[in-house]
C-alpha cells in the first residue's frame, strides 16, 4: 500500500534547538518525496523536494531508501519556522499522497 | 499572476443543500486537484484532472462531483451536503519548474461547515 506516515502531530522545540520532523513512506516504486509547509494564514507551499537535494530556509531532508524515510531537519530552529509541515509522496499517475502533518511550534 | 484562486473562502450549508466550489489557475497548468484537509488526516485527494477534458477519482470521491470546464477552471460540487463533509477544501494545480521538477500550487482554501 502507498502510504506516508508522520508520527508526530505536534513538535515543540526551543529557539536555537535542532529540529527533526519525521516522515516514513511505503511505496514499491521509486519514490519522489516532498515537504510542503503551511504558515499561519498562508497557503500550502512547497518547501523542498528530495530530487534537488537543496537546502531551503536552513532545512534539509535526505531520502533513506533503506529505512524508507525522508526526515526534515534543521540545526537551529527559528520562531518563524512555526508552521504545519506535510510530507508528500508523488506516486506517478498524477497522484500525490500527503501525510497527516506535523505542527511545529518553536518557543522563544 | 494570481496563481490558484478559490471561491468562496467560507461557506455554511445545511444538510442536504448543494453547492459548487470554484477553482481557477492562470499558470497554464494541465493538472488540477481537489483535496480536503481534516485534523489528524492531512490532505486527502478527492478528484483530479490530469488534463482538460479528463477527471479521475482520488482517495475520497464519494459525495462529490467535479467538472474541468476548461484548462483554467476545475470545480467541485457537493450535490447533497452531509456533516461529514465539513472540512477545508484546497484546490491545486501542478506544473513543471524549469522543465525539471513538478510542483503543486495551492489555492487559499475554502472552509466549509455543514450543519
Amino acid at each position: 500500500a502507498q502510504r506516508v506516515t508522520q508520527p508526530e502531530k505536534l513538535l515543540s522545540v526551543f529557539k536555537g534547538a535542532p529540529v527533526e520532523l519525521k516522515c516514513n513512506y511505503s511505496y514499491s516504486g521509486s519514490p519522489e518525496l516532498f515537504w510542503y509547509v503551511q504558515y499561519s494564514r498562508q497557503r500550502l507551499q512547497l518547501l523542498l523536494r528530495h530530487i534537488s537535494r537543496e537546502s531551503i530556509k536552513g532545512f534539509t531532508a535526505d531520502l533513506n531508501k533503506g529505512e524508507t524515510s525522508f526526515h526534515l531537519k534543521k540545526p537551529f530552529a527559528q520562531e518563524e519556522d512555526s508552521a504545519m509541515y506535510y510530507c508528500a509522496l508523488h506516486t506517478g499517475g498524477f497522484k500525490t499522497i500527503f501525510g497527516a502533518g506535523t505542527r511545529l511550534f518553536v518557543k522563544a | 499572476n494570481a496563481g490558484v484562486t478559490q471561491t468562496p473562502k467560507f461557506q455554511v450549508l445545511k444538510t442536504g443543500q448543494s453547492m459548487t466550489l470554484q477553482c481557477a489557475q492562470d499558470m497554464n497548468h494541465n493538472s488540477m486537484y481537489w483535496y480536503r484537509q481534516d485534523p489528524g488526516m492531512g490532505l486527502r485527494l478527492i478528484y483530479y484532472s490530469a488534463s482538460e477534458g479528463t477527471t479521475d477519482k482520488g482517495e475520497v470521491p464519494n459525495g462529490y462531483n467535479v467538472s474541468r470546464l476548461n484548462k483554467r477552471e476545475f470545480s467541485l460540487r457537493l450535490e447533497s451536503a452531509a456533516p461529514s463533509q465539513t472540512s477545508v477544501y484546497f484546490c491545486a494545480s501542478e506544473g513543471w519548474m524549469d522543465d525539471k521538477f513538478y510542483e503543486q500550487y495551492f489555492g487559499p482554501g475554502t472552509r466549509l461547515t455543514v450543519t
